[in-house]
Parts: structure tokens; sequence; C-alpha cells
């Protein structure tokens, strides 16, 4: 069965701070694929970024970079210099590849960001 | 464009009635998807369309029953539901192919049941 576990339930952070947000996941599939969302205050998920099982290179994206080990089954998300605009729920997610080409979101319980001026 | 688009915003609505939850996508994706979220829960799957066709229901009671009358209109219709079935009902689109493409999301219908 898959599952994702963010065991950070909240963070809390001063403006301009290092935060690290935790993914670890589980599947028997070769093939996956993980998913990082941000859910703000208005409810709608916003994707950020998508990672296939076979490409385990790290990637960075202005402030944002995500740490994908396949050895420990992480999939770890660092905001660097946090800013009040990042506070928002973060979700992990993992969905097996279909025939049909959709996906199915297993999503983890979330991380709550608060960054504080 | 990476709009998806929910109606209503907020519905209030009786053990009763009968209403429906509508979703609209201009992106040209042909898998459409129905989340549930609860209060500080992650989003639920319920179902999943690809071209059209219903691909996935995941055991939702037939109370809900969704319809996807072409591709780009996604609805959820509501009849007789409980209390316990007040939520935020998420809509999503995503492409279709080989592999698993990023799904994007509405911001999403309150529902609640009185």
């Amino acid at each position: 069965a898959q599952k994702v576990t963010q065991a950070q339930t909240e963070i809390s952070v001063v403006e301009k701070e290092d935060v690290t947000l935790d993914c670890v996941y589980e599947t028997r599939d070769t093939t996956y694929y993980l998913f990082w969302y941000k859910q703000p205050p208005s409810g709608e998920l916003v994707f950020l970024i998508r990672r296939n099982s076979f490409d385990e290179q790290n990637e960075i994206s202005g402030r944002y970079s995500w740490n994908f080990q396949k050895s420990t089954s992480s999939f770890n998300f660092t905001i660097t210099a946090s800013q009040v605009v990042d506070s928002a729920v973060y979700f992990c997610a993992l969905s097996e590849a279909f025939s049909g080409g959709y996906n199915k979101l297993i999503f983890g319980a979330g991380t709550r960001l608060a960054v504080h001026p | 464009d990476t709009e998806v688009t929910q109606t209503p915003k907020h519905l209030v609505m009786g053990m009763t009635n009968k209403k429906s939850l509508k979703c609209e996508q201009h992106m040209g994706h042909r898998a459409m998807y129905w989340y549930k979220q609860k209060a500080k829960k992650p989003p639920e799957l319920m179902f999943v369309y690809s071209y059209e066709k219903l691909s996935i229901n995941e055991s939702v009671p037939s109370r809900f029953s969704p319809e996807c009358p072409n591709s780009s209109l996604l609805n959820l219709h509501l009849h007789a539901l409980q209390p316990e079935d007040s939520a935020l009902y998420l809509c999503a689109s995503s492409q279709t192919g080989a592999g698993s493409t990023e799904a994007f999301f509405g911001q999403g219908t309150r529902l609640t049941v009185v």
C-alpha cells in the first residue's frame, strides 16, 4: 500500500529563517511520482513540483529547493529565507502510474508553516 | 492559463435538498477529479474521470453522483447529504498520457450540510 508521512504537524519560524519540510513515502511500485502542493487559507491547492521516481536530481526554484533520496524514501522541501507569504499548509503527495495517464494522489497529513515577521 | 473554476464558492444545504457543484477548465485536460477535504485533514480522492468516462470511484456513497458532460465540465450532484458530509470539495484536472502529470486544483466549494 502507498503511504506518505509528514511527521511535522506545525512549524513556526521567523521571517528570513530557512525551513525544511520533511516527507517520507512508502510504495512497492518501481515507477511512481512525488508532488508538493501549497494550500493557503483561500483553500486552493497550488502545485509546486513533480518528481519522477527515476529522476533523483535535486531541484532549485528561487527560494525553494527539493531533495529527493530514493535510498531513504524521502522527498524533502526547503524554503530559504522564508517570508510571511510562505505561511500555508504544505502537502507532499505520491501517485502511481496508471495506464490511462491520470493520477491518484495520496497525500500526507500536511505541515502547517507559520512565518512570523 | 492554469485555471480551474469551481462554483459556488460556498454552499449551505439541508439534508433533504438537492444541489450541484460545478467545475470548469479550459486547459485541454482530459482527466478531471473530485476530492473531499475535511477540516485540518488532507484531500481524499472521490472520483476520477478520464476522457469523460468514470475511471475511479473510491467507494463514495451514492448520495454523491458525479457527471462529466464534456471534456471541460465536471459536476457533482448532491442529494440527501448528512452533516458529516460538510467539507471543502476540490475539483482538479490534469493532462493524460504516459506517466502521471500534475493536477491543477480549483479553489473549492465549502459545503455545509445543516
